[in-house]
């Protein structure tokens, strides 16, 4: 099957602590993005990546780190430097490298809570 | 600023009539604006993409407009069923640009 898959589910993170999380598609697009959802909110862009080796941070990116070291990966850290890391994060990808405007495929979210 | 204006408040309707959703925006000149519906705990799924120089798209029970000047798209369910329940998300770029989504608006289709 052909899609986005993100793991894991529900993430752990104690205080101080990096985590990261995966995202791995198979559907051959270029461009891959990571955003935050918190209740009731929207879609927040935190970085986004055209193509292999080259990645642009979004509208939160401060706090997170990524790397696009292969095309069908887009792994997202969440750093200690992130003070509020609780939320919805969604991995997407879409077909054309310039991505601005294109349909974006969504991956099943990771849930990441702070203990 | 830019912004993407969706009803904060959720939509009851009854199963059988039309929903429709608004989305506004300010400070875009989008070439593109799409719908996305979200359920609970899952990633958003696409719907539909209208350009900028079309007025309506349909898919089966669904259909979009666009107003440019506006600056509003509306969304529509004809026929409504209780499987239709779920957030509505509107999304739109500056050509060059990432996506931008709105806060969405929660749909309740009751039987």
């Amino acid at each position: 099957d052909g899609g986005i898959t993100q793991s894991p589910k529900y993430l752990f993170r104690k205080e101080g602590q990096n985590v990261t999380l995966s995202c791995e598609q198979n559907l051959n697009h270029d461009a891959m993005y990571w955003y935050r959802q918190d209740p009731g909110q929207g879609l927040r862009l935190i970085y986004y990546s055209q193509i292999v080796n080259d990645f642009q941070k979004g509208d939160i990116a401060e706090g997170y780190s990524v790397s696009r070291e292969k095309k069908e990966s887009f792994p997202l850290t969440v750093t200690s430097a992130q003070k509020n890391p609780t939320a919805f994060y969604l991995c997407a990808s879409s077909i054309d490298p310039t991505g601005a405007s294109e349909t974006q495929y969504f991956g099943p979210g990771t849930r990441l809570l702070v203990l | 600023s830019q912004k993407i204006e969706q009803n904060s408040e959720a939509l009851n309707i009854q199963e059988g009539k039309t929903a429709t959703l608004t989305c506004n925006y300010t400070n875009y000149s989008p070439a593109y604006l799409q719908w996305y519906r979200q359920d609970p705990g899952r990633g958003p799924v696409f719907l539909l993409l209208i350009r900028e120089n079309e007025k309506e798209k349909r898919k089966e029970r669904l259909k979009v407009t666009f107003d440019t000047t506006l600056k509003q798209s509306l969304f529509h369910i004809t026929a409504s069923q209780p499987a239709d329940s779920a957030t509505y998300l509107c999304a739109l770029a500056n050509s060059g640009y990432a996506l931008n989504f709105g806060k969405g608006t929660s749909l309740l289709v009751t039987p």
